[in-house]
Order: C-alpha cells, then structure tokens, then sequence
C-alpha cells in the first residue's frame, strides 16, 4: 500500500464550479499536509501548508486535513481556466536527521471556459 | 533572486552514456533533493542531501549518484544511462528546520527532461 494515495482524474469541470480534490494516508505519523500546483512542463508549486484538522483558507482555495480518517481535501471555489493543472498533495514528518516528504500522484484538472 | 534553477532543460542519451544534471539554489537552503516524476507514479524520491558534503539514499537510488561539494549546488550523475532511466527529474531545496512550519516545505526547480534511446 502507497504511504499516499490520490485519484489521478482526469477531472474536467465548467468554469465557475467548485473542485474537490482528495488524498487518503495510512501513516499517522504524518504532521503537515501541503497541496502542489504543477503547471504542464512547470515544476510543483506550494498552493496550501497545513499542519492540523480543520480548514484552511486561502482566496478560492480551502484545505481541509480530518487526521481521524487520513483525509485530506482541497477546494477550489468559482473555478477558472488558469486553475488547470495537476494538483499534488504532499505530507510531511519530522525525523531526527530531518523532514521526510510523501508525495500523491497528483490529480489532473481542466477548467473548461 | 531565483530560487531553484536546473541545468539542462532537456537532453538526449544513448543507452550506455553518463551525463551530469546540476542543481542551484540561491535561498541558502540545508536541504536539496532530487526526484523523478512518471507517469502515474508521482515524484519519488532519488537521493537528497541535509548539508554540504552530506548525502543520502532515498526511494530509487540505483543508477545514480550525486554530490553536494558547496552547499548551494547538487549534482545528480547518470553514470551508464538506461531507457528505464528516461523520466522528468526535479531538483528540490528546504530549509532545515525541525520545528516545522511553512517555511520548511519545499521549493521546486523547473525540471530537466531526459530520453534515454
């Protein structure tokens, strides 16, 4: 079993609606859940940090981490064009000798206009 | 200031030649790593380094090595390339803070992709 698992869509939604993206996890362990943009040919770019349940909001976008059932969630709000990409969440441990990232597989996502 | 660069961009080999992929970054991280992205596999971790002159295996070390002479560089050789091998690979950094908090995420390079015939 994958430490992260993620459905890799593809997702294709209209312009103006709400996406909902997932991950599920099996370590406990994990502290700090992040969600990565990833343009086509671009490297990952942190959109969301979290560290605990509960939502988080930031602009059209909310994290939402629920620890008691290893799920994580991002939604986007009035969807637009410029939000395709594939999303990949992220989570984190704090070692002795430093941080350990896991990485979903990531969820491909079209706006269509 | 900019961040994570990657050298080359793209580049061709043929099965059995060695090539050097360089990474820099100029935000004075500990931490640097370098990952392959696939297809329907995610970014796994190669090897990553937590300070000048230190390395460490990570997922799916076998085929290459690295190194990590300054601490705002990290190289990633290819000793005998192999098909297997063609992927996009990313270069990360982060600060090393063990307490957590945003400033500990990683940031990421552009990538470099590699075809191996």
């Amino acid at each position: 079993q994958k430490e992260v698992e993620q459905d890799p869509g593809p997702l294709s939604v209209p312009e103006g609606a709400i996406v909902s993206l997932n991950c599920t996890y099996s370590n406990s362990a994990f502290q700090y859940f992040m969600w990565y943009r990833q343009y086509s040919r671009k490297g990952p770019e942190l959109l969301m940090y979290t560290y605990s349940s509960g939502n988080k909001e930031d602009g059209r976008f909310t994290a939402q981490v629920d620890k008691s059932s290893k799920y994580i969630s991002l939604f986007i709000r009035d969807s637009q064009p410029s939000d395709s990409a594939t999303y990949l969440c992220a989570m984190k441990i704090l070692t002795n000798t430093g941080n350990q990232f896991y990485f979903g597989t990531g969820t491909s996502l079209t706006v269509i206009p | 200031n900019a961040g994570v660069t990657q050298t080359p961009k793209f580049r061709v080999l043929k099965t059995g030649q060695s090539m050097t992929l360089l990474c820099a970054q100029d935000m004075n991280h500990e931490y640097m790593y370098w990952y392959r992205q696939d297809p329907g596999m995610g970014l796994r971790l190669i090897h990553y380094s937590v300070g000048e002159g230190t390395t460490a295996k990570g997922e799916v070390p076998d085929g290459y090595n690295v190194s990590r002479l300054k601490k705002q560089n990290f190289l990633l050789g290819l000793e005998s390339a192999a098909p297997s091998q063609t992927s996009v690979y990313f270069c990360a950094s982060s600060f090393r803070i063990l307490t957590g908090g945003v400033t500990d995420t990683q940031y990421f390079g552009p990538g470099t992709r590699l075809t191996v015939l």
